[in-house]
């Protein structure tokens, strides 16, 4: 299966400030997601990474908190914009290598916010 | 949208018992059903996956069954070790068109702390 780094793996950030969240695959994969898991929680989609177009964020997440790229099949950022404490999270990148294959989770970036 | 209702959300049991999770889903169109175990600090890692044409699949101590007119699935873990203590998320996702259930969005449980004693 496809290897999936991410960077940073953790981070502590003062509010009102930003952070670029990288992932990285090893090989040209159809989709990637982004999640976010509070502590102690089930995982959330945040939205799809579209190759070449805008994200399709769900219900609760929108662009100005949560930018995304993907430039190519292979790369994406997600920023999570003026930070307050309740951004405090693990953020995971998901990626799906091909058809009709499982999504596979990348180690996931821990954030807390002072 | 899809919800996803996991019982128990804690389960504790003997080294070599059984355990056994519970998923339901709302959303007749789901399609693809994956297990995800997530030991603590690490990623989740899918264990195992079925998809809405079949009824079971079985890998070595797990197996998962679904039925999809009561729109419930699964998980059992057999002779279970005090390594398979973890979280372990259901999830469902409605799929692509032209791409399969698998790359859908996938909207998990909440989870079940998995506890297995020596």
């Amino acid at each position: 299966s496809a290897v999936i780094s991410q960077k940073p793996s953790r981070d502590i950030c003062q509010r009102g400030t930003s952070l670029t969240i990288q992932c990285q695959v090893d090989s040209q994969v159809t989709m990637m997601f982004w999640y976010r898991q509070q502590p102690g929680q089930s995982l959330t989609l945040i939205a799809t990474a579209n190759q070449g177009s805008e994200a399709t964020y769900e219900s609760g997440f929108v662009i100005d908190k949560f930018p995304i790229s993907r430039p190519n099949l292979t790369f994406s950022t997600l920023t999570v914009s003026n930070m307050s404490p309740e951004d405090s999270s693990i953020y995971l990148c998901s990626v799906v290598p091909g058809s009709n294959q499982p999504q596979h989770f990348g180690d996931g970036t821990r954030l807390s916010i002072l | 949208g899809e919800n996803v209702e996991q019982h128990p959300s804690t389960l504790s049991v003997q080294e070599g018992d059984s355990a056994v999770i519970k998923c339901t889903y709302s959303d007749s169109a789901s399609n693809y059903f994956p297990w995800y175990k997530q030991e603590l600090g690490k990623r989740p890692q899918l264990i195992i996956d079925i998809r809405s044409n079949v009824g079971e699949k079985k890998d070595q101590r797990i197996a998962v069954t679904l039925n999809k007119t009561a729109k419930h699935f699964s998980l059992h873990i057999t002779e279970t070790q005090p390594e398979d203590s973890a979280v372990y998320f259901c999830a469902a996702s409605k799929g692509r068109m032209g791409y399969g259930g698998s790359q859908g969005n996938l909207i998990f449980g909440k989870g079940t702390k998995l506890s297995v004693k020596p």
